[in-house]
């Protein structure tokens, strides 16, 4: 497709569990974010990319999250031992060159840890 | 530190009524991009508009307008004779080291028939 993808779009995970959230940015865009969306808030950032070197983590809110995108193309962010404060939309974004240029969104990866 | 500033919370309005959402950051950059995007009930984040700091000029796109006034640090994005299909959560937001955005905490417009 022409758009940002995520997958799942729904997860719903047990304490303690492991997940893995996807993100297919649009081809050919070097830069691609992750920002996190408590429910009824703006998004907050979580970490980038430009092509397959993370640049910035200070988003990252535990060493429990990891972020890779190893051939500059697909990301996965991972979360270890899912609590419930994890809960949220994870949302993915896509762009050519940092923030100075359009950033696209994907429709995000709603998690909820039970 | 960076700050943006979204002071309406909800705003509920009938059809074809003009609407204003009010934004106001705060930067120590004097470089700087803001943005505004739609977020509606599917989720999907939609690209409105990016300012320039450098660039006040008020821009118009069909419905929508945007007024950037430097002096008050704010971007105020109208949106003329809504219809319901404007209702949707509407988030402005500024850069931060060139590839973060701090966000508000965004407008949740009800245009009601």
């Amino acid at each position: 497709g022409a758009g940002v993808s995520q997958s799942p779009r729904y997860k719903v995970a047990k304490r303690g569990q492991d997940v893995a959230l996807r993100c297919d940015p649009i081809s050919g865009h070097v830069s691609l974010f992750w920002y996190q969306q408590a429910l009824g808030q703006g998004p907050e950032f979580l970490t980038y990319f430009q092509n397959e070197a993370q640049l910035d983590k200070s988003g990252l809110p535990s060493d429990r999250f990891f972020a890779e995108r190893p051939e500059g193309s697909v990301s996965t962010l991972k979360i270890q031992r899912t609590q419930q404060e994890d809960s949220a939309v994870y949302l993915c974004a896509s762009g050519y060159q940092g923030m100075n240029t359009e950033a696209f969104f994907g429709q995000g990866t709603r998690l909820t840890v039970v | 530190a960076q700050k943006v500033t979204q002071a309406q919370t909800e705003i509920s309005v009938v059809e074809k009524e003009d609407v204003t959402l009010d934004c106001v950051y705060e930067t120590r950059d004097t470089t700087y991009y803001l943005f505004w995007y739609k977020q509606p009930p599917s989720g999907e984040l939609v690209f409105l508009i990016r300012r320039n700091s450098f660039d006040e000029q008020n821009e118009i796109s069909g419905r929508y307008s945007w007024n950037f006034q430097k002096s008050t640090s704010s971007f105020n994005f109208t949106i003329t004779a809504s219809q319901v299909v404007d209702s949707a959560v509407y988030f402005c937001a500024l850069t931060r080291l060139d590839y973060q955005l701090i966000w508000g905490a965004g407008t949740k417009l009800i245009i009601k028939p």
